[in-house]
């Protein structure tokens, strides 16, 4: 079954510095996505991303947010200056239509101390 | 905004009892996804419905999306120590092009 694989799985980093998480999306999907999940809350939308740019974003993803797919595999979530309160799971999706079919990465634990 | 209410939020049974989680949303969606979410993992998908009235059964679980596609139900058949975890249902809308979750339904089923 084709996975959606991200790393790292767990990334410790200090206030303000800047973090790249990783995405390799299911080959054959055209959609890539981003969530995240802060401890005990629900599943946050916070990107879409298709044909080479930003397709929707949500109020979450301001400036300090960027992705990029630098080549034909790769799909990565940029935050330039991290805060304390980005600290949360982000998980990476892909899906060959934007209203179903959505398979989600095992996600990425970013702790910001 | 839209929100997508799930209820309850948290439920504990004992193993071969039945039960139902509502997921319920003022919006109209398109599409309506039920996930299963194990602690530390993504979601795993487990049904997609689009027609109003659409009934799916996936073995001992039921799905159901409302007539007019703003709510949906989950309902589990002799549940099993194996059901427990926590099952979230999203929804598309076209206006937004957004797929959202709702906060999930902790299910509990004791031996």
């Amino acid at each position: 079954e084709p996975e959606v694989t991200q790393t790292p799985s767990h990334q410790v980093t200090q206030m303000g510095q800047e973090v790249i998480l990783r995405c390799v999306p299911i080959s054959n999907h055209l959609y890539f996505y981003w969530y995240r999940q802060i401890l005990g809350q629900k599943v946050e939308f916070l990107v879409s991303f298709y044909n080479n740019e930003i397709s929707e974003k949500s109020e979450i993803f301001d400036d300090q947010f960027s992705v990029e797919r630098p080549d034909g595999s790769n799909f990565t979530l940029k935050i330039r200056s991290t805060k304390l309160e980005d600290s949360a799971m982000y998980f990476c999706a892909s899906s060959p239509d934007r209203a179903y079919g959505y398979t989600f990465g095992s996600g990425t634990r970013l702790t910001v101390v | 905004t839209q929100l997508l209410e799930q209820s309850p939020q948290f439920l504990s049974i004992q193993e071969g009892e039945n039960l139902t989680v509502y997921c319920n949303s003022s919006s109209v969606f398109s599409s309506l996804q039920w996930y299963r979410q194990e602690p530390g993992e993504g979601p795993v998908l487990l049904v997609t419905v689009v027609t109003g009235g659409e009934v799916k059964k996936l073995k001992r679980l039921t799905f159901q999306f409302g007539d007019a596609r703003k709510d949906s139900s989950l309902h589990i058949t002799a549940a099993q120590t194996g059901d427990t975890g926590l099952y979230l249902c999203a929804g598309f809308a076209l206006n937004t092009g957004k797929l959202i979750f709702g906060q999930g339904t902790t299910l509990q089923v004791k031996p």
